[in-house]
């Protein structure tokens, strides 16, 4: 696709539900991310693939979160029992190399809104 | 863990006025720096790449530099216009990851 696509944009859930945040990164780029962000803050790091590879989750905050890419293409973000602190925006970037050492840049999408009520 | 900080947190100008955000980074180790901007509800929006390797990077009305040794960038925006008010943010990349810093919030007024 043209640019990095996330669904749904808003997502207000009741405590203790399950949520299910989709990503569709751009298209034939290798490395996709998701991160926070919290009102007034930066993005914070959640986890990381590598084509179908979870290469790095050593962000994701409690063993509530869980992510996959199984086709190494479109990516879910799978928050169970979700609890009052997990309202952010959860945002989803894409990158086309693998090489740390001369990558392209970073492609975000508009980001996907909890509310937890 | 790197620890990347953005000064000042809020800037207000006239528009037409040239002006510097700065970002700084506790650990040089990097191999890339990118400044973007956001808007109020929107994703981030990349404006300038510089690798470990370069200096500085322009676009535009935009100039990045990089002083990895000091662990400092700066975005200058000359002749700033009421369209550039958003927020801005750099992230370092020493690794897997990216580290944000909280961003410099930036009015320009007409």
């Amino acid at each position: 696709g043209a640019g990095v696509s996330q669904s749904p944009r808003y997502k207000v859930a009741k405590r203790g539900q399950d949520v299910a945040l989709r990503c569709d990164p751009i298209s034939g780029h290798v490395s996709l991310f998701w991160y926070q962000q919290a009102l007034g803050q930066g993005p914070e790091f959640l986890t990381y693939f590598q084509n179908e590879a979870q290469l790095d989750k050593s962000g994701l905050p409690s063993d509530r979160f869980f992510a996959e890419r199984p086709e190494g293409s479109v990516s879910t973000l799978k928050i169970q029992r979700t609890q009052q602190e997990d309202s952010a925006v959860y945002l989803c970037a894409s990158l086309i190399s693998t090489t740390l050492a001369n990558t392209g840049e970073l492609f975000f999408g508009e980001g996907s809104r909890l509310t937890v009520l | 863990k790197q620890e990347v900080t953005q000064i000042p947190a809020a800037l207000s100008v006239p528009e037409g006025e040239n002006l510097v955000l700065n970002c700084s980074f506790t650990d040089s180790a990097i191999y890339n720096l990118q400044w973007f901007r956001q808007d109020p509800g929107k994703g981030l929006t990349s404006l300038l790449l510089i690798q470990s390797s370069q200096r500085e990077q322009t676009s535009g009305r935009l100039n990045a530099s990089l002083d990895k040794s000091s662990g400092r960038s700066t975005l200058y925006i000359a002749a700033s216009q009421p369209g550039d008010s958003a927020t801005y943010l750099c992230a370092v990349r020493p690794g897997n990851q990216f580290y944000f810093g909280t961003g410099t919030s930036l009015t320009v007024i007409p």
